[in-house]
C-alpha cells in the first residue's frame, strides 16, 4: 500500500494568494483527519471526515480556511486568503471505522511557508 | 489546549541505556497511543493501549497506563541512535454521539511531545 499521499510536499507562496493541499487517504480507511503542526502550538487538529462528511470542524482557525472530501479517495485543505502566521506543516491522516479512535497514519506532511 | 502532557520535553542517553518518556492527561479516555516522528517525517503509530489495561509491550517498548493517576508511560529498552526522534502521546476519547442508531465519533488530542536524542 502506498500510504497516504499528499501534495504537494513543500509550498510557498506570497500573503493573500490561495493555497490547495490535497490527499489521498489509504484505500479502505473512511476516517480522514487534517492536522497544523508549529513549534508553538504542537499538532493540532483542523478537521476531520467520516464517510466524506464532516464531523468536528472546531479546530478550524478561522473563515479563510476550509476543506472538502469530494470522495473516498481524496481530500483538499484550503487556504484563502493566505497569511504568514498559516506557516506550518500540515499533515493528513486516515484511519478505519468510525467509533473509538483507532491508529491513525499519517502523511509526509506539506510544509507550507506564506511570505 | 492539548490533552495529553510530555514530560520531560527532551531526553538525551547513551545508546543501549533505557529512556522512559511519560505523559499526563486531563479527561477520561477510551485508549492511549504513542507516535514517533522523525525529523521532517509524518508519523508513525508505535503502540496504542485501551483504558482497560494496564500494561503492553512491542518489542523493546513497553507502555504502561494508570487510569487513576491519568498517566501513562512509554519504555524503550536498549536505545540505539535509530531511535532518535520525538514521541507523542495521544489521547482518545469518543466526543460526540450522532444520529439514531447512536453511532459515537472520536478524536485523538497529541501531546506536545518529548525529544529524544541517542548518542552511539
Amino acid at each position: 500500500d502506498a500510504g497516504v499521499i499528499q501534495s504537494p510536499r513543500h509550498e510557498v507562496t506570497e500573503m493573500g494568494q490561495e493555497v490547495t493541499l490535497r490527499c489521498k487517504p489509504i484505500s479502505g480507511h473512511n476516517s480522514l483527519f487534517w492536522y497544523r503542526q508549529t513549534m508553538m502550538r504542537g499538532l493540532e487538529l483542523l478537521i476531520y471526515f467520516n464517510n466524506n462528511v464532516p464531523i468536528d470542524d472546531s479546530g478550524m482557525p478561522e473563515d479563510r480556511f476550509s476543506a472538502k472530501m469530494p470522495n473516498a479517495s481524496f481530500s483538499t485543505l484550503k487556504i484563502q486568503p493566505s497569511e504568514p502566521r498559516d506557516s506550518a506543516v500540515y499533515f493528513c491522516a486516515s484511519s478505519a471505522g468510525q467509533s473509538l479512535p483507532k491508529t491513525q497514519y499519517f502523511g509526509p506532511g506539506t510544509r507550507l511557508l506564506v511570505l | 489546549s492539548q490533552q495529553g502532557e510530555e514530560d520531560p520535553q527532551a531526553l538525551s542517553i547513551q545508546e543501549g541505556e533505557n529512556a522512559t518518556m511519560n505523559c499526563s492527561y486531563k479527561t477520561s479516555i477510551n485508549n492511549l497511543q504513542w507516535y514517533r516522528q522523525n525529523s521532517g517525517r509524518g508519523l508513525v503509530h508505535l503502540i496504542l493501549i485501551r483504558s482497560n489495561e494496564r500494561e503492553k509491550h512491542s518489542g523493546r517498548l513497553r507502555v504502561t497506563l494508570d487510569t487513576s493517576k491519568k498517566s501513562s508511560s512509554l519504555l524503550i529498552t536498549a536505545s540505539r541512535a535509530a531511535d532518535t526522534a520525538s514521541y507523542f502521546c495521544a489521547t482518545a476519547r469518543t466526543t460526540q454521539t450522532l444520529n439514531a442508531g447512536g453511532t459515537s465519533y472520536g478524536k485523538l488530542t497529541f501531546g506536545q511531545g518529548t525529544i529524544l536524542t541517542v548518542h552511539p
